[in-house]
């Protein structure tokens, strides 16, 4: 069973702070996506990864795939309240479905 | 264009009840999924639909839950007999189409059914 670990799973930081939220795996994926989830909506997806070792930019948002494509991180750099929601990965395995991670919630304060 | 659309938007009823929910995707997409979430929790893929054919249904269970996505536009996903453990929100998402490695199917989410079991 494919099973992908997000840590920290609560994060509560000031605003204007930087913070990485990792996604791990045992599993090969061949791609990777982010997503935010705020309450009482459904995830919206923020990044796709497919290369080992890729790094996106998404304005203030930092997304790096792990080299061996069984990991992967998510830096945001100066944090505001609007970055407050649930940061979601899921990986695509090839089977044509995805696999979500467990999740880390995000609390960011004014 | 208009996104994927649920609804009831919550749902409270008694153990033992039935309940349905429907989803209607993004015009054009040809796979439908269909996710649980626990509160706090990622979704959870509970079947998939590619047209109104099943892809994967091998977390669904089969004993109360059953889906259906008939003409291959629509779905409907319904519990019967409810659990107090099916307490969750259920997601429809749907994409243009299925890909080797994912960057061809991106994924459009419903803001889902909260449903509360009591």
């Amino acid at each position: 069973t494919q099973l992908l670990e997000q840590s920290p799973q609560f994060l509560s930081i000031q605003e204007g702070e930087n913070l990485t939220v990792y996604c791990n795996s045992s599993s090969v994926f061949s791609s990777l996506q982010w997503y935010r989830q705020e309450p009482g909506e459904g995830p919206v997806l923020l990044v796709t990864v497919v290369t080992g070792g890729e790094v996106k930019k998404l304005k203030r948002l930092t997304f790096q795939f792990g080299d061996a494509r069984k990991d992967s991180s998510l830096h945001i750099t100066a944090a505001q309240p609007g970055d407050t929601g649930l940061y979601l990965c899921a990986g695509y395995s090839g089977t044509y479905k995805y696999i979500f991670g467990t999740g880390t919630r995000l609390k960011v304060l004014a | 264009e208009a996104g994927v659309a649920q609804s009831p938007r919550y749902k409270i009823i008694e153990k033992r009840q039935s309940v349905a929910f429907w989803c209607n995707p993004i015009s054009g997409h040809a796979t439908l999924y269909w996710y649980q979430q626990i509160l706090g929790q990622g979704p959870k893929l509970l079947i998939q639909f590619q047209n109104n054919g099943v892809v994967d249904d091998s977390q669904l269970p089969k004993d109360r839950f059953s889906a259906e996505r008939l003409k291959g536009v629509d779905s409907t996903l319904k519990i019967q007999p409810a659990k107090l453990e099916d307490s969750a929100v259920y997601l429809c998402a749907s994409s243009l189409r299925q890909g080797v490695r994912g960057i061809e199917n991106i994924q459009y989410f419903g803001a889902g059914t909260r449903l509360s079991v009591l």
